[in-house]
Parts: C-alpha cells; sequence; structure tokens
C-alpha cells in the first residue's frame, strides 16, 4: 500500500523558512517523480515543484521559483521541500503527490494527507 | 503559467449525467495528453479520478469519463450520486515541463 507522510508545517512568520518532509513507502520511490501541491485556505491546487526520480531534474511554478527548493533522498525515501523567504500568501495546506513516470510529472495517482504551513506575524 | 479555465459551479439531480469543462492552451490541455481529473471531498486529500485525459484508475466507477478536443477537456459524471458532491480539479502537464490545475468546480447534487 502506498503511503506518503509529509511533516515540517508549522506557524512562521513573514520571511522566515522552513523544511517539509514527505516520507514514502509502498512503492519503488526512485522510479516515480515526485510533487509538492499546495492549497490555500478556502482556495483551489497549485502545483508548486516537481522532481525526477533520480533527483537530478527540479521543476518549480512561476510563484516560487527562487524561493523553494526541491530534492529528495532515495536511500531514505524521503521528499524534501525547502521553504524560504515565505509570504502570506504561501500559507497553506501543502501535499506531496506521486507521478508515475520516472522523469516528468504528468499527473498525480497517489497524495499524502498534507502539512499546513502558516505564515503569519 | 495560469490556471485552466473551470465553471465554478455544475450540479445535478441523482441519476442525472454532468459535465465539467476544463479550458486551456495549446502549450498545455491542447498540447499534449496528459489531462488529469481529481476529486476532493471537503477535508480531505484529491483523488485521481481519470488519467492521460480518458483513462480510469483501478477502482474508479465507469460513472465516470474523460474526454478532449482542442484545447478543451471534459469530465462527464453518469448516473450522478450523493456521494459525487465534492470539488473537481482538472490538470495538466505542460510544454515548460510544469504542471497546471484548473480553477475547481463544486458539484452539488440536488
Amino acid at each position: 500500500e502506498v503511503q506518503l507522510l509529509e511533516s515540517g508545517g508549522g506557524l512562521v512568520q513573514p520571511g522566515g523558512s522552513l523544511r517539509l518532509s514527505c516520507a514514502a513507502s509502498g512503492f519503488s520511490f526512485s522510479t516515480y517523480a515526485m510533487s509538492w501541491v499546495r492549497q490555500a485556505p478556502g482556495k483551489g491546487l497549485e502545483w508548486v515543484s516537481g522532481i525526477s526520480g533520480s533527483g537530478g531534474s527540479p521543476y518549480y511554478a512561476d510563484s516560487v521559483k527562487g524561493r523553494f527548493t526541491i530534492s529528495r533522498d532515495n536511500s531514505k525515501n524521503t521528499l524534501y521541500l525547502q521553504v524560504n523567504s515565505l509570504r502570506a500568501e504561501d500559507t497553506a495546506i501543502y501535499y506531496c503527490a506521486t507521478s508515475p513516470n520516472r522523469y516528468n510529472v504528468l499527473y498525480f495517482d497517489f497524495w499524502g494527507q498534507g502539512t499546513l504551513v502558516t505564515v503569519s506575524a | 503559467q495560469s490556471a485552466l479555465t473551470q465553471p465554478a459551479s455544475v450540479s445535478g439531480s441523482p441519476g442525472q449525467s454532468i459535465t465539467i469543462s476544463c479550458t486551456g492552451t495549446s502549450s498545455d490541455v491542447g498540447g499534449y495528453d496528459y489531462v488529469s481529473w481529481y476529486q476532493q471531498h471537503p477535508g480531505e486529500a484529491p483523488k485521481l479520478m481519470i488519467y492521460e485525459v480518458t483513462n480510469r484508475p483501478s477502482g474508479v466507477s465507469n460513472r465516470f469519463s474523460g474526454s478532449k478536443s482542442g484545447n478543451t477537456a471534459s469530465l462527464t459524471i453518469s448516473g450522478l450520486q450523493a456521494d459525487d458532491e465534492a470539488d473537481y480539479y482538472c490538470s495538466s502537464y505542460t510544454s515548460t515541463t510544469t504542471n497546471v490545475f484548473g480553477t475547481g468546480t463544486r458539484v452539488t447534487v440536488l
């Protein structure tokens, strides 16, 4: 059974940083591209970032480029998102999701339950 | 990358069929057969309902079907049931190797 467990969210001041983690199990982690998708309170889904199975190809939405960094440790079956220079508009539930392709984020077949990031003074 | 355009809400009576549209551009929906659809109930994570325009994952009811014409994709729910009441989002792979979601559609079962 595929399981994705996000952690690392919390309350942070504007300009602050967090490191989100997603522990994966139940599938061959290194053969899947992975993504972070966020959802602001009461709003729709927004794709944030993706990374190939090897970790060599990161992709970002324009809204987070230069502030967020995606990475993965295939030896630990864990996906990360380093979020810096946080703004109020980054407040959201952050989901990790799998993509059944080694190289590109084509669609999202399994999702975690999400971790909440709140940016507020 | 602009969000794909979906109607804000669609409603239908039990047993009826409804269709949700998802309009993009030739750089996303129209350029690739990687349109997918997600169902999200309140307080839950999204669930994949359709991938690669027309394919259903194992376990998803055959009441859900997808199609595409030009820059517009569609999700049809036939035999509408109470549990189909949820938010639905389309998504597409894009020419910049990123991904974009639709604006979302609230489905109400009358």
